[in-house]
């Protein structure tokens, strides 16, 4: 069974305070790993997909990147309009449900502090 | 209207009442999906649709049924629920579901459902 796990549940930065957020997953096959944005009452906003280890995408502040084993979302220079869950999903290889399943963690609550 | 819209954003209903969520992409996408948002717990995937064919039926009770008209609507009809369906009950919308490729799912603003 596909298991994906965040961590911290939360972190609390100062504004300009660089972290990162942990994904560790176990998937039989990765087709792909994504990161969504979710700010409180709003659906999941779209940021990244990854398909193999070594791969790293930039947006703004953050980056992602990828292992065999985890992902991470670094953010450098957090603001205070960096706050929301960030969560992550992962599809895996192979046919029939695999084509949409999406497993998803529970997500990490970051707030930044101004 | 852009990306995926839901209405109501919000709703409370009694234990016997009967109401409908309503779900719109503007994306030209082909595939939908309903999802059940609960505090402290995952998404939860309910229904897939592509094409407007059923393609999942996530183990989901019978109080809750889809429907897809067409591939730009989808809605969830609701009977009978229990106080634990309150939630936010999400749809997202992707491209078509060839095997071997992969969709990002985009997400509506979600219904926050509460059951008295």
């Amino acid at each position: 069974e596909d298991q994906v796990t965040q961590s911290p549940e939360a972190l609390r930065l100062q504004e300009g305070e660089s972290s990162s957020l942990n994904c560790s997953y176990t998937v039989s096959g990765l087709r792909g790993l994504f990161w969504y944005r979710q700010d409180p009452g709003k659906g999941p906003e779209f940021l990244f997909t990854l398909y193999s280890a070594g791969e790293e995408k930039e947006k703004e502040r953050l980056k992602a990147t990828l292992t065999k084993k985890e992902s991470f979302l670094h953010i450098t220079a957090p603001k205070p309009e960096d706050s929301a869950t960030y969560l992550c999903a992962v599809q895996a290889g192979g046919s029939g449900s695999s084509n949409y399943k999406l497993t998803f963690g529970k997500g990490t609550l970051l707030t930044v502090n101004p | 209207e852009t990306g995926v819209t839901q209405t109501p954003r919000h709703l409370v209903m009694g234990m016997t009442n009967k109401k409908s969520l309503k779900c719109e992409q503007h994306l030209g996408h082909n595939a939908m999906y309903w999802y059940k948002q609960s505090a402290k717990k995952p998404l939860e995937l309910m229904f897939v649709y592509s094409l407007e064919e059923r393609v999942e039926n996530n183990s989901v009770p019978s109080r809750f049924s889809p429907e897809c008209p067409n591939s730009s609507h989808l809605f969830l009809h609701l009977h009978t629920l229990q106080p634990e369906d309150s939630a936010l009950y999400l749809c997202a919308s992707s491209d078509g579901l060839a095997g071997g490729a992969t969709y990002e799912q985009y997400f509506g603003p979600g219904t926050r459902l509460t059951v008295t």
